[in-house]
């Protein structure tokens, strides 16, 4: 138990469908990502919110939207997707916001997403 | 063009074996490396994090090493047991910016 809680664990959805993954941190944090990790690929940072200011990763595709309504909530509402997003996406959780300070970054276990 | 590249991509070894994992970068400014390691189908978890100052950093039977000039890493792995068998990635930050560099990892699998 990382203390970063993500749901659903597994998700298969229609390149139609609209759904949302959910992420839930107990550790006090705050600030929170989105990664996106594809079979044989880098992790990849797709968002970032650091005390409720957004940054995100500009090669990100408009169909992923990003929702921090406070510290401790991230959801990533999907809309449209294509087969090649199908990957496994990765909550993350610190303090301090910053990567360049130093702060270690917590995971959540993962939402495997398969899109058909 | 911050990099970072691991080696090698894969590696198995019996148990009770040491090995090291490399990480070359290219980020530029530096400020941290990181280590995590990622067992199968669950998140990554940090093993160990190297700042410019520090030359090496134990975590029980996990020893990082960092050498700035030559912009290099290692990961030591010491008496490998059966639950190391999984990826370990090495992570820079690129300075000044929340985008960090990811290396590809190394996937590692212990045999009994």
């Amino acid at each position: 138990e990382t203390g970063v809680t993500q749901t659903p664990r597994h998700l298969v959805m229609g390149m139609t469908n609209k759904k949302s993954l959910k992420c839930e941190q107990h550790l006090g944090h705050n600030a929170m990502y989105w990664y996106k990790q594809s079979a044989k690929k880098p992790l990849e940072l797709m968002f970032v919110y650091s005390l409720e200011e957004r940054v995100e990763n500009n090669s990100v595709p408009s169909r992923f939207s990003p929702e921090c309504p406070n510290s401790s909530h991230l959801f990533l509402h999907l809309h449209t997707l294509q087969p090649e997003d199908s990957a496994l996406y990765l909550c993350a959780s610190s303090q301090g916001g910053s990567q360049v300070s130093g702060n270690t970054i917590y995971f959540g276990e993962g939402s495997w997403l398969t899109v058909v | 063009k911050n990099q970072v590249e691991q080696s090698p991509q894969s590696l198995i070894i019996l148990e009770g074996k040491n090995c090291t994992l490399q990480c070359n970068y290219t980020v530029s400014p530096f400020s941290n490396l990181r280590w995590y390691k990622q067992d199968t189908g669950r998140g990554p978890v940090s093993l160990t994090i190297m700042t410019f100052s520090e030359n090496t950093k134990s975590n029980g039977r996990y020893t990082a090493t960092l050498d700035a000039d030559t912009k290099q890493s290692s990961l030591h792995i010491t008496a490998s047991q059966l639950s190391d068998s999984a990826s370990y990635i090495c992570v820079v930050p690129s300075g000044g910016s929340y985008i960090p560099t990811f290396g590809r990892g190394t996937s590692l699998i212990v045999h009994p």
